[in-house]
Order: C-alpha cells, then structure tokens, then sequence
C-alpha cells in the first residue's frame, strides 16, 4: 500500500485566498483526522471522521475552516479565506477506527503571505 | 481543556544509556498515544495505551500508563543513536497534544 497520500505537499498561496487540501486514506481505513502544526500552537487535532461521517470537529479553528470526506477514499480540508496565521505543516492520518495506531501522511506545508 | 505536560523538553543522552521521558495530564483519561517526529519529517505512530497498568515495548522503547497517578512514561534503554527524534504523548479522544521531547543521542 503507498500509504496516507496528501497533496499538495508544499502550498504558497496570499492572503484571502481559498487554500484546498486533499487527503486519500490507507484503503481499508474506516477513520481519517486532520491535524496542525505550528511551532507557536505545537500539534493540534482539527477533525476526525469515522465511516465518512465528521465526529468531532471541535478543534477547527473558525468558520473559514471546513473538511468533508464524501467517500472513503478521499477527504479535503478547505481554508476560505486564507489568512497568515494559517500558515502551518497540515497533517492527515487514517486508522482502521476506534482507539488504534494511526498512520500518518507526508504532511502539507502551508505558507499564507 | 485537558492539558498534557512532558518533561523534560530536551533531552541530550549519550549511547548506552537509559532515560524516561514523563507525560502527565489533568483530566481522567483511559488512552494515551505516543508518538515520534524526525526532523522535517512526519509523524510515525509507536504505542496505543488504553487502560491502567498497559505497559507495551517495542525494540528499546517500552511505554506505560498509570490513569490514577495520570501519567505516562516512555523508557529508553541503551540508547542508541537512531532514536533521536522529538517524541509526543497525546490524551484522549481528542488527542490532546504534550509540547514535545526532543531527544538526542550522543555517540
């Protein structure tokens, strides 16, 4: 299996602009998480699905930030509108559900000027 | 909020030693993750801990909980230099996340 896949993997984008980042999953997976890094905040879960359904989205920071999975292989994280503290390395993880090892992809590094 | 305290932050040990690197957090939780980060790298999952007493090993790393004391330690022993790396512990089903351990490994 290749793994956890994001794209882009580096993202320059400016200010107020809409920033999407896609995520395909470990087939077989049944939960997917989004999460961020910064070195001001350090890691922080953002979203999580299970079966495609969002479960807990208490850690997306605003309105601007918005995640859907419409099936089980692929999943996006949207940024509308972009702004500088956005800037950070976006991670996506997949697991095959509950409490169990998570499988993390390459990462997204986003830089909002 | 839950918060997730590690120590110590940095951690510079010489090969063949032992260390333990300390995750305590504030709220009652029953699992806890750890983690490891190399440099400009991703994330790389090592032990999933769910009840109190788990206690898992992998090669030189072995994990424990204790969901009373909330605490979790990650023991190295004999160290050597492929472990250096920034190492998390996160809670809860909201994988709250510690501020990290960065460990390097002395020749």
């Amino acid at each position: 299996d290749a793994g956890v896949i994001q794209s882009p993997r580096h993202e320059v984008t400016e200010m107020g602009q809409e920033v999407t980042l896609r995520c395909k999953p470990i087939s077989g997976h049944n939960s997917l998480f989004w999460y961020r890094q910064t070195m001001m905040r350090g890691l922080e879960l953002l979203i999580y699905f299970n079966n495609n359904v969002p479960i807990d989205d208490s850690g997306m920071p605003e309105d601007r930030f918005s995640a859907k999975m419409p099936n089980a292989s692929f999943s996006t994280l949207k940024i509308q509108p972009s702004e500088p503290r956005d800037s950070a390395v976006y991670f996506c993880a997949s697991s095959l559900g509950g409490p169990e090892t998570q499988y993390f992809g390459p990462g997204t590094r986003l830089l909002v000027l | 909020e839950l918060k997730v305290e590690q120590n110590p932050l940095f951690l510079s040990m010489q090969e063949g030693k032992n260390y333990t690197i300390y995750c305590n957090y504030s709220t009652t939780s029953d699992r806890l993750y750890w983690y490891r980060q190399d440099p400009g790298k991703s994330l790389e999952s090592l032990f999933v801990l769910l009840s109190n007493g788990a206690v898992k090993q992998e090669g030189r790393l072995m994990a424990s909980l204790d969901t009373k004391a909330r605490l979790s330690t990650l023991h190295i022993t004999a160290a050597v230099h492929d472990l250096s790396a920034t190492y998390f512990c996160a809670v809860g089903n909201q994988f709250y996340f510690g501020t990290g351990t960065s460990l390097t490994v002395i020749p």
